[in-house]
């Protein structure tokens, strides 16, 4: 990817349980998205962070951001079986460039 | 509320073989964005327009080709298909001086 890693790849926890997925990226960003991408469908759009926002919620799902770290973290609360999917981050480069760039994304399997 | 459209949903090309895919953007939306994805891979970006004009290139084999149109729809020519252009492609388009962009369905190519 030429964005960063996203950690873990797979994760698979137990539903009701809460799921964190972790992405890095390498340049300075204007804002942060997180996608969701149902196997071998589209990327339907979860939550946008800007840069100088540090977190946002919207419903079960909590979003972090640290610039001076290059990461973001997603919080799914309370997991439901439909949340399995994989999840990717992505970042627009600062200033200009509105495209965006994703990471590897983590494939997340909820057991009923 | 109305997505993204895009069509074929699906294709099966010969090598040597050309191909076009079409997108229709969120009504009122201004800029179209295409990404490839290939299979356990993040969404690549190919090509963008605004306003009818390109705005920004990407990792777009010089086969390819797009255009966008006076009603903002989008087409992505590409030829002289090669086995490794298999992948699901995804248009996404989004409103000038906002950040989110919304994804089609993805078209999905298969070169034999």
């Amino acid at each position: 990817s030429q964005q960063g890693e996203e950690d873990p790849q797979a994760l698979s926890i137990q539903e009701g349980e809460n799921a964190t997925m972790n992405c890095s990226y390498k340049t300075s960003i204007n804002n942060l998205q997180w996608y969701r991408q149902n196997s071998g469908r589209g990327l339907v759009h979860l939550i946008l962070i800007r840069s100088n926002e540090r977190e946002k919620h919207s419903g079960r799902l909590r979003v972090t951001l640290d610039t001076s770290k290059k990461s973001s973290s997603l919080l799914i609360t309370a997991s439901r079986a439909a949340d399995t999917a994989s999840y990717f981050c992505a970042t627009d480069a600062f200033q200009g460039a509105q495209k965006l760039v994703f990471g590897q994304g983590t494939r997340l399997t909820i057991n009923p | 509320a109305a997505g993204v459209i895009q069509s074929p949903r699906h294709l099966i090309k010969e090598k040597r073989e050309t191909a076009t895919l079409k997108c229709y953007p969120i009504p009122r939306h201004d800029t179209v964005y295409w990404y490839q994805q290939g299979p356990g891979q993040d969404p690549q970006f190919l090509i963008s327009f605004y306003e009818k004009m390109q705005s920004d290139k990407g990792s777009i084999p010089d086969r390819f080709s797009a255009q966008q149109f006076s009603d903002y729809h989008s087409e992505l020519n590409m030829s002289s298909l090669e086995l490794g252009d298999s992948a699901l492609y995804f248009c996404a388009s989004s409103l000038v001086g906002t950040d989110t962009q919304y994804f089609g369905p993805g078209t999905r190519l298969t070169v034999l």
